[in-house]
């Protein structure tokens, strides 16, 4: 139980164009997914924090604008990164909080991406 | 704000043997949750083990096990008998209970190579 899963597992995209990344909970309920940023070789960034229908909550720094997220089900988020450029390459990370297993989050297996 | 620091870069065992990874926090709160994560090649995080800052109680998991030490703030995680596949990252994070903030804040992380 407590799976998590993300859609793409890799994605290159052009500069300038936008990505779409899907964080489902498949066996659980999340009324709260996180979604996170890791570069290589460094612990995980978090970006935001995504509740089940209402407005994201953005760590400091982090462009809302850039990094849209939705969070419209108890099973799915999406982060959609807008406008990619090159520096918006890195390794992105979802997870999801299951209030009925003692408040633990579960980790998607992550979707890597390159912009070209 | 709270902190987790992880003091080894990198650690090293020979299989069979018996290793400690070490993690140690600041915090103003009394009631917590402390949590090791393992992320192996393939990046997945895995959660290896959690322990509630009320219990006093060391938590274990079949070869995991932690070292808790509330007043010092310290989390130190054992792993014996260390197997090839426990070679990885491995994060420590501390995370508020419910109803304060839910991130969690990891460490730097400490990799883990298994000798044969």
């Amino acid at each position: 139980g407590a799976v998590v899963s993300q859609h793409p597992s890799w994605v290159i995209c052009k500069s300038g164009t936008s990505v779409k990344i899907e964080c489902r909970s498949l066996d659980f309920q999340a009324t709260t997914m996180f979604w996170y940023r890791q570069f290589p070789k460094q612990s995980l960034m978090l970006m935001a924090t995504s509740n089940e229908g209402s407005k994201a909550t953005y760590e400091q720094g982090v462009e809302k604008d850039k990094f849209l997220i939705n969070h419209a089900s108890l099973t799915l988020s999406t982060l959609t990164v807008t406008s990619a450029h090159p520096e918006d390459s890195s390794f992105y990370i979802c997870s999801a909080r299951d209030a009925s297993r003692q408040e633990t989050q579960y980790f998607g297996p992550g979707t890597r991406l390159l912009v070209l | 704000a709270q902190t987790v620091t992880q003091s080894q870069p990198e650690m090293s065992v020979q299989e069979a043997e018996t290793v400690t990874l070490s993690c140690t926090y600041d915090t103003s709160e009394s009631d917590y949750y402390l949590f090791w994560y393992k992320q192996p090649p393939s990046r997945q995080m895995i959660l290896v083990i959690r322990q509630e800052a009320y219990k006093q109680q060391n938590a274990t998991e079949n070869r995991f096990s932690v070292n808790f030490q509330k007043a010092a703030k310290s989390f130190s995680l054992k792993i014996s008998d260390s197997q090839l596949g426990d070679a990885a990252m491995y994060f420590c994070a501390y995370r508020t209970p419910q109803g304060g903030s839910e991130k969690l804040v990891f460490g730097k992380g400490t990799k883990l190579t298994v000798n044969p």
